[in-house]
C-alpha cells in the first residue's frame, strides 16, 4: 500500500519561482526521504529528515516535517529548468526495517 | 567509482517465458531492493534482501522470485511472464549500518511482455 501521497500530482512554474510539493503519510515513521527522478533515469536521493527533526536545508532545498499531521513539504527555491523532474517522498518506519514506501510522485516542470 | 548497474536496459519477451533481470552493485551494501514503476502507482516494492541467503517478499511479489548468493548481485526472475508485468524495474541498494540510510538506484530495465 502507498504510504506517502504527494500533492500536487503535477506542477508547472517559471524559472526563478519557488516550487512546493507536499507529502502525506499514514503511519508512524523513523524518517522521511525525498528523491528526484529525471525522465528515463533512476531515482536520486535528495534529503532525509528524521522523525525528531522539523526542518532541514540542503542548498536550494528546504524540507519540513510535521509528525502530528503526518505530512512533509519540499520547497525548491529559485527553480531552474534543470529542476524539471518527478519528485517522490518515501517513508521508513525504522527498527530493523530498511524498506522504503514511496508515494506516487509530483511531476515538476520548470519553464525557461 | 562504486555503482549499481542493471541489465538488460530494455527487454521484450513473450507471455509465458521466464525472464531474469540482473542487478549488480559494487558498494558492498548488505541491503538490496527490487521495485516496479507504473503510471499511477509510483514505485512498488517487489522483493528485498538484507544479506546473503536472505530474501523477503514485498508488496507485489506474486510472479517474481529473487535469490542472493553473494553481496553484489540480486537477480529478479519472472517465472512465467505476463502482460501485467510490463513495467520499468528498478534495483536499489543501501548499507545496513546506521539507522538512517538512503537508497542508491540503478538506471532501470524497461520490460515489455507481449
Amino acid at each position: 500500500s502507498q504510504q506517502g501521497e504527494e500533492d500536487p500530482q503535477a506542477l508547472s512554474i517559471q524559472e526563478g519561482e519557488n516550487a512546493t510539493m507536499n507529502c502525506s503519510y499514514k503511519t508512524s515513521i523513523n524518517n522521511l526521504q525525498w528523491y528526484r527522478q529525471n525522465s528515463g533515469r533512476g531515482l536520486v536521493h535528495l534529503i532525509l529528515i528524521r522523525s525528531n527533526e522539523r526542518e532541514k536545508h540542503s542548498g536550494r532545498l528546504r524540507v519540513t516535517l510535521d509528525t502530528s499531521k503526518k505530512s512533509s513539504s519540499l520547497l525548491i527555491t529559485a527553480s531552474r529548468a534543470a529542476d524539471t523532474a518527478s519528485y517522490f517522498c518515501a517513508t521508513n518506519d525504522g527498527g530493523s526495517n530498511y524498506k522504503l514506501t514511496f508515494g506516487k510522485g509530483t511531476l515538476l516542470t520548470v519553464n525557461p | 567509482d562504486a555503482e549499481i548497474t542493471q541489465s538488460p536496459r530494455h527487454k521484450i519477451t513473450e507471455t509465458g517465458r521466464q525472464v531474469t533481470l540482473a542487478c549488480h552493485q559494487t558498494w558492498n551494501h548488505n541491503n538490496m531492493f527490487w521495485y516496479r514503476q507504473d503510471l499511477g502507482h509510483g514505485l512498488r516494492l517487489i522483493h528485498y534482501s538484507y544479506g546473503v541467503q536472505d530474501t523477503n517478499k514485498g508488496e507485489v511479489s506474486d510472479g517474481y522470485s529473487v535469490s542472493r548468493s553473494n553481496t553484489e548481485d540480486l537477480p529478479l526472475t519472472l517465472e512465467s511472464a505476463a502482460s501485467s508485468q510490463t513495467s520499468v524495474y528498478f534495483c536499489a541498494s543501501s548499507p545496513r549500518q546506521g539507522l538512517y540510510n538512503e537508497q542508491f538506484f540503478g538506471p532501470g530495465t524497461r520490460l515489455t511482455v507481449l
